[in-house]
């Protein structure tokens, strides 16, 4: 009974690939978010979707492209990976301007 | 700008309380948060608040003073399984959770 899935749980990539995180929440909640924390356990949101319109576009690379297919699931794609993007990618879903499940993250390590 | 200031670590003994604070500077306000991250896992929801005064919840507490841009989290009776990482996050009016760096709370037997 998963709440907010992703998928892969790790991910290590060369630099200059593309790669996928996959996220899909089964709590029927509208609005979903990616999160990015760095080495130093800062967590810092990159985008929000809420029923598949994005609301936050942070200051993030445009190497870096939200696709909500539906209001359940929300994938980020990162082209050309750079060592910088070596980080734990959280996504999150919220029913409302309150409460935030966390799926349990992709670390993602680029070589 | 916006900024949130929370201590980056504490220490406490176990079966003991402890309180963490946290100040805020944000564009507007909408709630404030507070989450609970053990080493390696998702941060897990414990508090939100939006009016003034102290929220109880178990062992758990939340404080907000909107006035002052300040918030506490106090921790009763402590127990080892509460040695993780403490985040404060704000919403803004934007609607934009702003994280705190999180504050490292170690539990000594």
């Amino acid at each position: 009974d998963t709440a907010v899935s992703q998928t892969p749980k790790y991910l290590v990539t060369q630099m200059g690939n593309d790669k996928s995180i996959k996220c899909e929440q089964n709590l029927g909640h509208d609005t979903m978010y990616w999160y990015k924390q760095d080495s130093k356990k800062f967590l810092k949101i990159m985008f929000s979707y809420n029923n598949k319109e994005l609301i936050i576009n942070e200051t993030v690379p445009n190497r870096f492209s939200p696709k909500s297919p539906d209001k359940a699931h929300l994938n980020l794609h990162i082209n050309s990976l750079e060592l910088g993007d070596s980080a734990v990618y959280f996504c999150a879903s919220s029913p409302a301007l309150d409460t935030q499940y966390f799926g349990p993250g992709t670390r993602l390590t680029v070589l | 700008g916006q900024n949130i200031d929370q201590p980056t670590e504490m220490t406490a003994t176990e079966g003991a309380i402890v309180q963490i604070n946290c100040t805020y500077q944000t564009s507007g306000f909408n709630g404030l948060f507070w989450y609970q991250q053990h080493a390696g896992e998702a941060p897990t929801f414990l508090s939100y608040n939006v009016l003034d005064g102290l929220e109880e919840k178990g062992r758990f507490s939340s404080f907000l003073s909107r006035s002052k841009g300040y918030s506490y989290l106090l921790l009763k009776e402590l127990q080892m399984k509460d040695s993780a990482s403490y985040l404060c996050a704000v919403r803004g009016r934007d609607d934009k959770i702003i994280f705190g760096k999180g504050t490292r709370l170690h539990i000594l037997p």
